[in-house]
């Protein structure tokens, strides 16, 4: 019943390293969203995404990027990790238009960088 | 003049009694509101949502109300049960634009046994 997959429950990596967060989601969804959430900051908006190939910046995009290669899969980029990227990150996607009811999250990716 | 709930970042309940969350919007544009729950552990996922020709609506032992004159949503929970302990925030949106949502702080809902 899992709608959308994030391939890492827990990670921890070290400063500097470059690290991949997999989203993949299996409903068709025109649009995919990364979010970072933080203790008493909710959630902020990474990035985003409207079609293959598409991507456009959210409210916090310093020191990350994105990939669409595939309808289904939305990747983030953390292209030198820094210990003030430790959070939880959430992937949620969407459909379009009329029959837009929401976001589905995924479970999320507690991110440790030591 | 009209009296609303504030956002409280936690709330404590005893299992059984109701339970109210209120959240505060920000975009008098935003015509289209949704309530998540997140446990710990996982994602938020969808609990009700309310469109704003509407001022109320009814789910399983969930009510959102919507008070546009202040930008107010509170979602009421009947019966408040153990399994209900999580945090739960509101979302804002503007017509059927899925480009972004915005989220509010979140409440932490504790049952009490």
């Amino acid at each position: 019943d899992v709608k959308v997959t994030q391939s890492s429950r827990y990670l921890v990596k070290r400063t500097g390293e470059k690290v991949f967060l997999e989203c993949v989601q299996d409903m068709d969804h025109e649009n995919m969203f990364w979010y970072r959430q933080d203790p008493g900051l909710g959630l902020r908006l990474i990035y985003f995404s409207y079609d293959v190939k598409m991507k456009e910046k959210g409210d916090i995009p310093e020191g990350y990027s994105v990939s669409r290669e595939k309808k289904e899969r939305f990747s983030l980029i953390l292209e030198s990790a820094s210990t003030n990227q430790t959070s939880m990150y959430l992937c949620a996607s969407t459909t379009e238009g009329q029959g837009f009811s929401g976001y589905t999250f995924g479970s999320g990716t507690r991110l440790t960088v030591v | 003049g009209e009296s609303v709930g504030l956002h409280l970042p936690t709330l404590s309940v005893q299992e059984g009694d109701n339970s109210i969350i209120n959240c505060a919007y920000s975009n008098s544009a935003s015509d289209y509101f949704i309530w998540y729950k997140q446990e710990s552990g996982k994602g938020p996922q969808f609990i009700i949502d309310i469109r704003s020709n509407m001022d109320k609506r009814q789910g399983q032992r969930v009510t959102v109300l919507l008070n546009k004159t202040v930008k107010h949503l509170s979602l009421q929970i009947a019966a408040t049960q153990p399994g209900d302990s999580a945090v739960y925030f509101c979302a804002e949106n503007i017509g059927t634009n899925a480009g972004k949502s915005t989220f509010g702080d979140g409440t932490t809902l504790t049952v009490k046994p």
